[in-house]
């Protein structure tokens, strides 16, 4: 059974169009994170929740922004995509006091 | 500037052979060390983690850990097809909470 859900899979918007990601888990756990992953890059995290407290990456854009609703849910919001923001969109979780990051499948974003 | 540094490749290893992938880091502070899979369109799976000077083995898996020369490898032993995909290497300081610091990962390709 998948513990890291996330939808959609793909994901195709115009260039300056909101779009929202959404990552859901059934492990309970309280740290969950966002990754940009372009092609033949490392992941490159854009902001992590501990708990309900949201901390964001000193380079992550204005434009890229975050909610969790609940321990289960975690959204991406990009309010005005560009090409650039082009990539893969990697949600990951890890439960306080264990070394283990679970990654859910993956958000392949398209920007026209 | 904190950094996790992998060769890029491609790594080509004949079927059956040692993959030997290797791995270096800035952060004299990093405590736990880990390998992950990643195949072309997938998102990133867990393979080993270690976390103590010397070897860790697992199945055909072998992760090398020197703290004091701040270098991670792994060792893949009867490497086949299967194996073919890029590893990313990971690492995180006690500093640096519940983030990883990724490297831009090694290409794998296992020829038959």
């Amino acid at each position: 059974d998948a513990m890291v859900i996330q939808n959609p899979r793909y994901q195709v918007t115009q260039f300056g169009k909101p779009v929202t990601l959404s990552c859901s888990q059934t492990l309970n756990h309280n740290v969950m994170y966002w990754y940009q992953q372009k092609s033949s890059q490392a992941p490159k995290l854009l902001f992590h929740y501990y708990d309900k407290d949201f901390n964001n990456e000193a380079d992550t854009p204005d434009n890229f922004q975050s909610r969790r609703p609940n321990t289960s849910f975690c959204f991406l919001d990009i309010r005005s995509p560009g090409l650039g923001d082009a990539a893969m969109y990697l949600c990951a979780t890890i439960h306080k006091g264990t070394d283990t990051q679970y990654f859910g499948p993956g958000t392949r974003l398209t920007v026209l | 500037q904190k950094e996790v540094e992998q060769n890029s490749g491609p790594l080509s290893v004949p079927e059956g052979a040692i993959a030997s992938l290797n791995c270096t880091y800035s952060d004299r502070g990093s405590q736990s060390f880990f390998w992950y899979r990643q195949y072309s369109g997938k998102s990133p799976e867990l393979i080993m983690s270690i976390y103590s000077n010397g070897d860790k083995e697992d199945g055909r898996f072998t992760a090398q850990l020197n703290k004091a020369s701040q270098y991670v490898s792994l060792l893949i032993r009867d490497s086949q097809p299967s194996d073919s995909a890029t590893y990313l290497c990971a690492v995180r300081a006690k500093a640096a909470g519940n983030k990883l610091t990724f490297g831009g990962g090694t290409r794998v390709l296992v020829k038959p």
